[in-house]
């Protein structure tokens, strides 16, 4: 079956640097995204990997690897603002995005 | 980035009525819209895929009779949850993708209906 697998819940402090995990199993694979979501919001757009490495965007970056079916999210100089839910979601070869259940991220000062 | 809008925001019915969700995409025609639950604590459940102009393509234990969806033009679709039952009360978002384009979804700001 299709599975996307990522922590429930992360707990970080707020300057510093974390790293969101996720793996996939799909049939097919024709990318992988990350969504940002704060608590009663709709998910908003982060980034998008297909081919193997890193993309940077502003204070965050994303990493994907195929082969290991791996991909993380990397948020840098944390702000209290960052605490969120962030969604990981793999499209597979029917271009169909397989959602993660979500990480919440938990900002400390 | 495109936008997509939603509307009602928040909606309160009583058991046993109907309600309807708009979802338009305002700057760019979206031939395939996407409608989502969510549940507390609990990741998008991907409900049904409209398609502009023909019969939208519902997930399995979706019931298409209970959640209506009408795609009639290439900016609006419409989710209607008929007899609207209290285990029904979720957050419904709606998404669409830009034709052309990486597949990024869009979405709109999500209706939470509460149904007393």
């Amino acid at each position: 079956g299709q599975n996307i697998d990522q922590p429930t819940e992360m707990t970080a402090t707020e300057g510093a640097i974390v790293q969101i995990n996720c793996t996939y199993q799909t049939s097919g694979f024709n990318g992988l995204f990350w969504y940002q979501q704060h608590a009663g919001e709709a998910p908003t757009f982060l980034s998008y990997n297909v081919l193997d490495g890193l993309e940077e965007k502003g204070r965050f970056s994303s990493f994907l690897s195929r082969s290991k079916g791996y991909s993380y999210l990397l948020l840098k100089e944390l702000q209290m603002k960052d605490s969120a839910s962030y969604l990981c979601a793999a499209k597979d070869s029917n271009y169909q995005l397989i959602w993660g259940a979500g990480t919440k991220l938990i900002i400390k000062p | 980035g495109a936008v997509v809008s939603q509307h009602p925001s928040r909606v309160i019915c009583k058991s046993g009525t109907s309600v309807k969700i708009e979802c338009r995409s305002l700057d760019f025609q979206a031939t395939t819209m996407f409608w989502y639950r969510q549940f507390p604590k609990q990741s998008l459940m991907l409900m049904a895929t409209s398609n502009e102009g023909s019969k939208a393509t519902y997930e399995q234990g979706v019931e298409k009779d209970k959640f209506l969806i009408n795609h009639a033009s290439l900016t609006l679709s419409t989710l209607t949850v008929t007899s609207a039952h209290p285990e029904d009360s979720s957050f419904y978002i709606c998404s669409a993708a830009q034709p052309l384009d990486t597949g990024e979804l869009f979405f709109g700001e999500g209706s939470r209906l509460t149904v007393l």
